[in-house]
């Protein structure tokens, strides 16, 4: 079946440290891909997107992720994280076909400590 | 510009009833998606909607269903309610076939099934 994982169920760090959290997807053919974040008592919010060209793409808040097509991977990276970038991440892919939904990776908790 | 909008934000039933949400899309937008995101699964995908018709529907059963109004609003209708229903339901909105599927989430309807 094809699916969304990311690695890692629950990160804590230290301000200042580096983020890296981990995607991996198993469809085969061309995909959109996608990070959203929830922040504590907020809606689902884009990160950032990959449809096409440079593999290395960035959002907002200093985020960005790269597309590894050959990994089958689109991992989400912050240089240094502050305390605000506490929230659950979640990658997402979407076939790029005519069928437009979206499947989720289980979501990663990421704590950071002030 | 008013995001996704969704009513109502809490709802509380009992098993066997009926559960009505509602999703208002971003202005121009033609595409209307609902997510479950329950405990412990993550986000699923329920239903897409594109220009008043159901596009794709993900593995639920047919108690769930939807539709699409001329002025691109939607419902999610629940039938026979069992307490696994208990979920926070996302709607979200698109351009739709038209256009990139970047999708637009909405903050939810939190359905409580006692």
């Amino acid at each position: 079946a094809q699916s969304v994982s990311q690695h890692n169920h629950h990160v804590i760090l230290s301000e200042a440290a580096s983020l890296e959290l981990g995607c991996n997807y198993s469809y085969g053919g061309t995909v959109n891909l996608f990070w959203y974040v929830q922040y504590p008592g907020q809606h689902l919010q884009l990160l950032l997107k990959y449809f096409s060209g440079d593999p290395l793409v960035k959002g907002i808040k200093g985020f960005e992720a790269e597309f590894i097509k050959s990994k089958f991977s689109f991992n989400l990276r912050k240089p240094s994280v502050q305390w605000s970038d506490t929230a659950e991440y979640f990658c997402a892919v979407n076939p790029r076909s005519n069928d437009y939904k979206l499947s989720f990776g289980a979501g990663t908790t990421v704590t950071v400590r002030a | 510009e008013a995001g996704v909008t969704q009513s109502p934000t809490h709802l509380i039933k009992t098993r066997g009833q009926q559960a009505t949400l509602r999703c208002s899309p971003i202005s121009g937008h033609t595409s209307v998606y609902w997510y479950q995101q329950a405990l412990g699964l993550g986000l699923q995908f329920l239903l897409w909607y594109d220009e008043g018709e159901e596009r794709n529907r993900g593995n639920f059963p047919p108690r769930f269903s939807g539709r699409q109004f001329p002025n691109y609003s939607s419902e999610l209708n629940v039938n026979a309610l069992e307490l696994e229903d208990s979920a926070l339901y996302l709607c979200a909105s698109s351009t739709g076939l038209a256009g990139p599927n970047e999708q637009f989430f909405g903050p939810g309807t939190r359905l409580t099934v006692l």
